[in-house]
């Protein structure tokens, strides 16, 4: 699979969006985005994934690059429980392989 | 809403022990996993399982073992604990085939080795 770079932390007033970047470049043709959380060593939680096209759920939107090699996670409004760590993580879907979780962004969101 | 359970939540144990931790889910899930994780550091892949009769190691090598006799059953021996061992360990599972092929994780057991 294909490596993604996020940065290490990333500050947020509350209320504010929060945009988290990811940089995928390698990434393949059939490789999905996906996005999950951890909020204080509880076990990670599904945010999102997309292909191509910028998806939009109730936790958060992605919007991928026409070039598809970087993304942004948008948590529209952020509130202090979306303090956590944020892992972009891209992958094929429909495959019998495992998920790599990289050390992903710790999000700081300030009262 | 994911089932996924985890036992115990919390276990202090001493050095050479034979500990299990436990998991298991309600969804019927095919693929189930291990993973290992120390306070502020990233998830290590321990073990995964396409299905019944199916263990194999992951990324991060692990003296543990594991088993996969049900289907919503995975459980995660160490046949002698050692400090080396203290560390949070999460359980998860997702469903195959599956357009999303998202992992639901247990909450987690924290163990410390004496």
């Amino acid at each position: 699979d294909a490596k993604t770079t996020q940065p290490t932390s990333m500050d947020c007033a509350e209320g504010r969006a929060a945009n988290l970047p990811c940089n995928h470049s390698t990434i393949s043709g059939n490789e999905y985005v996906y996005w999950y959380r951890q909020i204080h060593s509880q076990g990670p939680q599904y945010i999102i994934h997309g292909l191509k096209n910028n998806e939009t759920n109730e936790m958060a939107s992605l919007i991928i690059t026409e070039d598809r090699k970087s993304s942004t996670l948008i948590l529209p409004h952020a509130t202090l429980r979306d303090t956590a760590v944020y892992y972009c993580i891209v992958r094929v879907a429909l495959r019998d392989d495992k998920i790599i979780f990289g050390k992903g962004t710790r999000l700081h969101i300030l009262p | 809403e994911a089932d996924i359970y985890q036992t115990p939540r919390y276990l202090v144990i001493g050095t050479g022990k034979k500990i299990t931790l436990e998991c298991s889910q309600t969804m019927g899930h095919d693929k189930m996993y291990w993973y290992q994780q120390d306070p502020g550091m990233e998830l290590h892949l321990i073990h995964y399982s396409y299905g019944v009769n199916s263990t194999e190691k992951g990324d991060l090598s692990s003296e543990s073992t594991v088993s996969r006799i049900r289907t919503e059953h995975f459980p995660l021996t160490l046949e002698s604990a050692r400090p080396s061992h203290t560390s949070q360990y999460l359980c998860a599972s997702s469903e195959s085939p599956s357009r999303t092929e998202t992992q639901y994780f247990g909450p987690g057991t924290r163990l410390l080795v004496l």
